[in-house]
């Protein structure tokens, strides 16, 4: 079936610095969404993206649908001990159409 | 507000048994899915209902099914539990057919 290959697949970082990781397919996507599971719970919408090239922030938090439509990309600025957590990225091929393909995940510890 | 719930959060169970996975919304949301969730795999779709009365299968359906006889219900069976369906399953709803999802807590299943 389709993949969505997600990196890093995890990442270490220090309280205070900025996070970036991305989503690419071979495929092209009509939406894209970022979710994020803490530990033990279920995944929750971050941000949702629906046409190429959209620049979206909720928060400290940024994402953009790449303009090739194959791609997402997530930043989380001046990361905090709250961002622990498994990110998802997720692609719909058709709008309201086609199910959810998620990606693999990356979790991400942050140190004080 | 509950959201989605899911019981039971976790069980042990002998291959061959048969098990429910029970999940309740009180979003009215009109379509619902099952997700399992497995180390370096993320999330991938089991099964699927669009609306009430109808469902469809997803990307790793067997040995699983489903039924949605009313909108807030959708359980999940495995009829005869098989120790490579031990995973944490998750479901989830959306208003209609689209990427915006909301997840339950989870059920932790281990089939011995």
């Amino acid at each position: 079936g389709q993949q969505l290959n997600q990196s890093p697949q995890s990442m270490f970082i220090q309280e205070g610095e900025d996070v970036s990781m991305n989503c690419t397919s071979s495929s092209i996507f009509n939406t894209w969404l970022w979710y994020k599971q803490d530990p033990g719970e279920g995944p929750v919408l971050l941000i949702a993206l629906y046409k190429a090239g959209e620049l979206t922030s909720n928060g400290r938090l940024t994402a953009q649908f790449g303009i090739t439509r194959k791609d997402s990309f997530l930043n989380i600025s001046a990361s905090i001990p709250s961002d622990v957590g498994i990110y998802f990225c997720a692609g719909q091929l058709r709008k309201d159409t086609d199910k959810l393909i998620f990606g693999t995940g990356t979790r991400l510890q942050v140190f004080p | 507000i509950a959201g989605i719930t899911q019981a039971p959060t976790s069980q042990i169970l002998a291959a061959g048994r048969r098990m429910t996975l029970r999940c309740t919304q009180d979003m009215r949301h009109n379509a619902m899915y099952w997700y399992r969730q497995d180390l370096g795999l993320g999330l991938r779709l089991i099964h699927y209902s669009n609306t009430a009365g109808t469902t469809g299968k997803g990307e790793v359906p067997d040995g699983y099914s489903v039924s949605r006889a009313n909108t807030d219900d959708f359980p999940l069976t495995l009829a005869s539990a098989v120790p490579s369906q031990t995973s944490v399953y998750f479901c989830a709803s959306s208003r209609t057919v689209t990427g915006e999802l909301f997840f339950g807590e989870g059920s932790r299943l281990t089939v011995l």
